[in-house]
């Protein structure tokens, strides 16, 4: 299964400035999937970026917000742009295929965000 | 009404239990179903995986989709304080259709 990277790993950040997480993958991989984990909450789904073309949002997300970029086939960034405390979340990025016998998604270690 | 419905507990259990984790769905179009496990401050881990009804056994682990009544199951057998975790139920159509999770029930195994 696909190994994921991704740094940083935790970011105490000022409200108004701009976070950029970055997503490595070992393999090559067509879609990469960002993740929001809010505090005590489940996995909302940000945005599909494929490579060469636009990020697909979600309902509720907007690129002026979470600008990505997908520059080739093992990596991706995800900027989180003029944070609030509402933004403090753990961000996942994902791949999806076979690991063994099970098929699914393969999430990184995510980034904590606090926006204070 | 969510997509996805679980309890998110917190449930606490006794070593060597049989835990049952369980989550509802209204979408019929799901016919991938998967559980992760997910530790503190880690990112979820694949745990199951189950393609359309039936069950699924590894190790302490059996999955149960039943989507007659759109219902899925985890058990645990001879549970162990490193199950402790928050256990994330995950659906979706199939392909790169979008994973919709569960809320995730938080499970805490006592010596």
């Amino acid at each position: 299964s696909a190994v994921i990277s991704q740094k940083p790993s935790r970011d105490i950040c000022q409200r108004g400035t701009s976070l950029t997480i970055q997503c490595q993958v070992d393999s090559q991989v067509t879609m990469m999937f960002w993740y929001r984990q809010q505090p005590g909450q489940s996995l909302t789904l940000i945005a599909t970026a494929n490579q060469g073309s636009e990020a697909t949002y979600e309902s509720g997300f907007v690129i002026d917000k979470f600008p990505i970029s997908r520059p080739n086939l093992t990596f991706s960034t995800l900027t989180v742009s003029n944070m609030s405390p509402e933004d403090s979340s753990i961000y996942l990025c994902s791949v999806v295929g076979w690991q063994g016998l099970n098929y699914g998604y393969t999430f990184g270690s995510g980034t904590r965000l606090t926006v204070v | 009404q969510k997509e996805v419905e679980q309890d998110p507990g917190p449930l606490s259990v006794p070593e060597g239990a049989i835990v049952s984790l369980n989550c509802t769905y209204s979408n019929s179009a799901f016919q991938y179903f998967m559980w992760y496990r997910q530790y503190s401050r880690k990112g979820p881990e694949l745990l199951m995986y189950t393609y359309s009804s039936g069950n699924k056994e590894d190790g302490r682990f059996t999955a149960q989709v039943d989507k007659s009544s759109k219902y899925i199951s985890l058990f645990i057998r001879d549970s162990q304080p490193s199950d402790s975790a928050t256990y994330l139920c995950a659906m979706s159509g199939g392909g790169y259709n979008k994973l919709i999770f569960g809320a995730g029930t938080r499970l805490a195994v006592h010596p």
